[in-house]
């Protein structure tokens, strides 16, 4: 078995602050996403990458970045965070992309101030 | 317009009942996977059923692509069976996204 790893687990920001979350995979999985939950609402893609240095965007990457530096982490960056913003960004991996079993990590819980 | 339908939007049973928890479609497919989340919890995958029928436990899964549908039946429901539960669907011709539904929040009273 694996297991991914997300930091921090609670993020508090401030109006406008860059924002840097990080996920690490050991399951040597090729595919890695994040995503976005709000209250009452589906999980969004925000991006994906299908290997090491690869950059995908999802439905929602305005207002984020991410790197795939190693094939085992996957960053995202959210470049100015918006007053009272309140979401879970989940990461997930996959061995390939096909729509392929997803595994995911506990969650980053942001609050902007 | 929402291409994944859940329903219903939220449930609660009494221990031991059953549960049947839908998820429609509104364009062709050619995955499908259900989760589960406690409150504050990670997603969990349940089942990867892109067709047909798969059984763990109490829970069974059956997507039927042709009729754009999948269930998820919950038997002998227990407390600990309460979370929100999540569809996702991966659509033809597009490789690596998934659209998840909006979710079904059970709730299981002892």
């Amino acid at each position: 078995g694996g297991i991914i790893t997300q930091t921090p687990k609670f993020l508090i920001g401030q109006e406008g602050q860059k924002l840097t979350l990080k996920c690490q995979q050991n399951f040597n999985h090729d595919t890695m996403y994040w995503y976005r939950q709000d209250s009452g609402k589906g999980l969004r893609l925000i991006y994906y990458s299908i290997t090491e240095n690869d950059l995908q965007k999802g439905d929602l990457s305005e207002g984020y970045d991410a790197s795939r530096e190693k094939k085992s982490s996957f960053s995202l960056t959210v470049t100015s965070a918006q007053k009272n913003e309140m979401a879970v960004f989940l990461c997930a991996s996959s061995m390939g992309g096909n729509n392929e079993r997803l595994f995911f990590g506990h969650g980053t819980k942001l609050s902007v101030l | 317009g929402q291409q994944v339908q859940q329903s219903p939007a939220s449930l609660v049973l009494q221990e031991g009942e059953n549960a049947e928890l839908q998820c429609n479609f509104s364009t062709s497919l050619n995955s499908m996977q259900w989760f589960y989340q406690r409150p504050g919890g990670s997603l969990v995958s349940l089942f990867y059923n892109p067709s047909g029928t798969k059984q763990s436990g109490r829970l069974t899964s059956t997507t039927v692509i042709k009729e754009r549908r999948s269930s998820l039946h919950i038997s002998s429901s227990q407390t600990t069976d309460s979370g929100t539960y999540l569809c996702a669907m991966g659509l033809s011709g597009s490789f690596n996204k998934l659209t998840f539904g909006a979710g079904t929040r059970l709730a299981v009273c002892p």
